[in-house]
């Protein structure tokens, strides 16, 4: 298994600029989330979903999209990127009956 | 808000048992305890969790006290690798949509 992978590793962006922050999970895990990262901080959760179809907000979801229409793929979107939402985006998965949640490596994106 | 209460940041001799504290005096007869670790900036990693027994795996130990008001986490023998920020988090397990929120944890210095 891949686990949960994230795409692309690195992104720098202009503000403005739109933009999407892959994440797909091999387990078939129902439950998918993400985070964000600011240096030295905690993680914050963004949005997050119990399955196909099913979407929530979570502590910081202003100017993020989300939508799940797979099992395997939980893509977050950025309309209009702003210098704010430089951070590092982490991608999680877990069985909705399980106790332990996997994460991805993680995209770091810059806002200028 | 973060349902815990964690040191900022701890220190280890390498080969001896690192004791990380939390504080969760708020906990709900049906909140689990789970901790996790941040190595560097790679994506969380999970740990252990526990409801009120004492927990033990590969990786650590999980002492929850009778009350369930403070656990400890205990790594056995140190090592360098450890070194890491460390998450102490509460959860409903049922019904499995509740997201993990994560504080600020506690640093982790294994010093050789």
């Amino acid at each position: 298994n891949a686990g949960v992978t994230q795409t692309p590793k690195f992104q720098v962006l202009k503000t403005g600029q739109s933009m999407t922050l892959q994440c797909a999970q091999d387990m078939n895990h129902e439950y998918m989330s993400w985070y964000r990262q600011d240096p030295g901080m905690g993680l914050r959760l963004i949005h997050y979903s119990v399955g196909a179809g099913i979407t929530d907000q979570g502590e910081v979801p202003n100017g993020y999209n989300v939508s799940r229409s797979t099992t395997e793929d939980f893509p977050l979107r950025l309309l209009s990127a702003a210098p704010s939402q430089t951070s590092v985006y982490f991608c999680a998965s877990r069985w909705t009956g399980g106790h332990e949640q996997y994460f991805g490596p993680g995209t770091r994106l810059t806002v200028t | 808000d973060a349902k815990t209460t964690q040191p900022p940041s701890m220190d280890c001799a390498e080969g001896r048992a690192a004791n990380l504290p939390c504080n969760h005096s708020t906990i709900s007869g049906n909140e689990y305890v789970y901790w996790y670790r941040q190595i560097h900036s790679q994506g969380p990693q999970y740990i252990i969790h526990g409801l009120k027994n004492n927990e033990t795996n590969e990786m650590a130990s999980l002492i929850i006290t009778e009350d369930r008001k403070s656990s400890t986490l205990i790594l056995p023998h140190a090592t360098l690798r450890d070194t890491a920020v460390y998450y102490c988090i509460v959860r409903v397990y049922y019904p499995g949509n509740t997201p993990l929120v994560f504080g600020k944890g506690t640093r982790l210095s294994v010093i050789a």
